[in-house]
């Protein structure tokens, strides 16, 4: 079956610390890989898309970075943290014309 | 950008009782998405209508799409204290057709 795994659930970090998110999925080839943050009582906001191995694109200019190393792994990077990237960060996937699974996510407080 | 943007913002309704939520877009699309997400996880797909249908059933939910005015509506019939949580819309745009746009969300809160 179908899976998506995200770690860590929760992540506390400080100000100008280095941040890696990763993400995998299971039991499928090829997936479009999806990384969003969520503001709090807010909608999505498309962070990176990537369709292929070595393939992403960037969606807005901000302190982050995303890697896809394999087919099914998907990195979300920063050099350094700023106050401003706290938020909930949500990977997922999907094949064209299908709906997308999401990650249960990630909870991040930049302090 | 935001795409989709959901009416009303925050709805409660006594169990037992149709929700009914709204979501209007702005650009032309090859489909729209209703997902659901529980406070503090990660949202599950509900149900995907494409720009060709106008109405599309799952269970207790109700679909439909109405591409001339750019509207879709969300029904969730015979509500359960359950279905509380939020819901979301989202667009699979022509212009992008790789990404989805969410709105901003629906809070419903259904009370037992």
């Amino acid at each position: 079956s179908q899976t998506i795994h995200q770690w860590p659930a929760t992540l506390v970090q400080p100000v100008g610390s280095p941040l890696s998110l990763e993400c995998t999925v299971e039991g499928t080839s090829n997936p479009n890989l999806y990384w969003y943050r969520q503001a709090a009582g807010r909608g999505l906001q498309l962070l990176f898309y990537s369709v292929g191995i070595g393939q992403i694109s960037s969606e807005v200019p901000q302190n982050l970075s995303a890697s896809r190393p394999q087919d099914r792994q998907f990195i979300l990077s920063s050099k350094k943290l700023l106050l401003s990237d706290s938020g909930f960060y949500l990977c997922a996937w999907s094949v064209y014309g299908t709906g997308y699974t999401f990650g249960s996510g990630t909870r991040l407080t930049v302090v | 950008s935001q795409q989709g943007e959901e009416d009303p913002q925050a709805l409660s309704i006594q169990e037992g009782e149709n929700a009914t939520m709204n979501c209007s877009y702005k650009t032309s699309i090859n489909n729209l998405q209703w997902y659901r997400q529980n406070s503090g996880r990660g949202l599950v797909h509900l149900i995907l209508i494409r720009s060709n249908e106008r109405e599309k059933h799952s269970g207790r939910l109700r679909v439909t799409l109405d591409t001339s005015k750019k509207s879709s509506s969300l029904l969730i019939t015979a509500s359960r204290a359950a279905d509380t949580a939020s819901y979301f819309c989202a667009t699979d745009q022509l212009s992008s057709a790789r990404q989805l746009t969410f709105g901003s969300g629906t809070q419903l809160t259904v009370l037992p």
